[in-house]
Parts: C-alpha cells; sequence; structure tokens
C-alpha cells in the first residue's frame, strides 16, 4: 500500500516554543492530509482537514491560530504547534488521501509524540 | 447526535472465543466503510473494506446493514494477537471521514 511518513517520530520541547511537524506521502499524490491527535486510551480525534493549495479547515474547538497547517505540495503537509504548553503532549497522527484513488482509503502517518515540559 | 457510534467495549474474550463489533452511523448518505486496527501507540491500520455484500478474510467477516445503518466486524478463533482497538471509519463523501471512539479488545490466554 502506499505509504506516508512523518518527522520526527518523537520530539520533546520546553513549554512556549514551537514545533514543526511533517507528513510527507511517498509514493503518491495527497490532495487532501487529515491531522489527527491522540491521548493516551483515547480515540482520534480530526483537528483539521487539509487541501493542497488553499486553507486548512479545522475541527470545532481547535484553534487555527494555535495550529498552523500548510499544504505547500500534493507530497507535504506541516503542522506547527505554536506556544506548546504541556496540555499540547500528545499523539499526533497524519493522514493522507488522494482524490485520484478507487478507493477512500486513507494512509496514516506513524505518528509523532509531542511531549512539552 | 454523532455521524458514528461505536460499541463502547472493552471487550475481554478468552483465545478462540467469537467477537462482534458494531458501528452505527447517521447519515444514509454515507459511502464506503472501513474497519481500522490500531495497536498501542501505533497507527491506525486497514483492516478490511465493508461491501453491502459482506466481506470476510480469514477469521474476519465485515457486514453493512444500510436499511438499518450499521457495520459490524465478527472475529471467529480470537488470537492473542488480535488484541487492539477497532475503528469504524464511515466516509460521507470525498474528504468527509468519520472516525467511530474505538473498541477495545484483549484476548486473554
Amino acid at each position: 500500500g502506499a505509504v506516508v511518513s512523518q518527522h520526527p517520530s518523537w520530539v520533546i520541547c520546553k513549554s512556549g516554543t514551537s514545533v514543526k511537524i511533517e507528513c510527507r506521502s511517498l509514493d503518491f499524490q495527497a490532495t487532501t492530509m487529515f491531522w489527527y491527535r491522540q491521548f493516551p486510551k483515547q480515540s482520534l480525534m480530526l483537528m483539521a482537514t487539509s487541501n493542497e493549495g488553499s486553507k486548512a479547515t479545522y475541527e470545532q474547538g481547535v484553534e487555527k491560530d494555535k495550529f498552523l497547517i500548510n499544504h505547500a505540495s500534493l507530497t507535504l503537509s506541516t503542522l506547527t504547534v505554536t506556544s506548546a504548553h504541556p496540555e499540547d503532549s500528545s499523539f499526533y497522527i497524519c493522514s493522507a488521501y488522494s482524490s485520484g484513488a478507487s478507493s477512500y482509503e486513507q494512509y496514516f502517518g506513524p505518528g509523532t509524540r509531542l511531549t512539552v515540559t | 447526535r454523532k455521524e458514528v457510534e461505536q460499541d463502547p467495549g472493552p471487550f475481554n474474550v478468552p483465545e478462540g472465543a467469537t467477537v462482534a463489533f458494531n458501528c452505527t452511523y447517521s447519515n444514509s448518505a454515507s459511502q464506503s466503510f472501513f474497519w481500522y486496527r490500531q495497536d498501542c501507540r501505533k497507527e491506525p491500520k486497514l483492516l478490511m473494506s465493508v461491501y453491502s455484500s459482506g466481506n470476510e478474510d480469514g477469521r474476519f467477516t465485515a457486514q453493512l446493514n444500510r436499511a438499518s445503518q450499521y457495520i459490524s466486524l465478527l472475529i471467529r478463533d480470537s488470537k492473542l494477537s488480535d488484541s487492539a482497538t477497532y475503528l469504524c471509519v464511515v466516509i460521507v463523501r470525498t474528504n468527509q471521514f468519520y472516525f467511530g471512539t474505538g473498541t477495545s479488545l484483549t484476548v486473554i490466554p
């Protein structure tokens, strides 16, 4: 199947700093990428939907000024957590989807574990 | 009302047992349905698609009931390695994906 990578896989940062997470589709063009957050023992929570070349659509309750999403190319989307705080510590997962695909399958990245101290 | 509602779980079953999970969806226009499996601290991985005619893959059977608007996943002869969280996904249209909250399964020796 298609491959999606995320970088970094694990990051620790101090409170108040910003962290950028990259999501790349390695062998297909992703017209749409999704960003999720998952707290321990909880389900995936969709944060935003990112379409290449346009502004991201954020889910209710997700601060767009805090979680900056850029989808500048068909293979790369970035999520920047600005002024991170300990409560932002979570597992961030991206997924990618190609509108040209025959199915609606999403391909997930391996996730980025963020710890804010 | 949530777009997708999933059995709360957790399910703790002995090896060899048969276990079933359900997800109900609210939008009758939903087009595609999937079951994903997520292991602890890992990303979800596609387990199987769900078709109107039902589909089977080894010990796993997925079914769709459009009239009652639910999908199901049946696992027969449970193995220890089946322990994971199972997520249902419902796609209403392009870019409208809805995940269930996940059902935790633990298979006990």
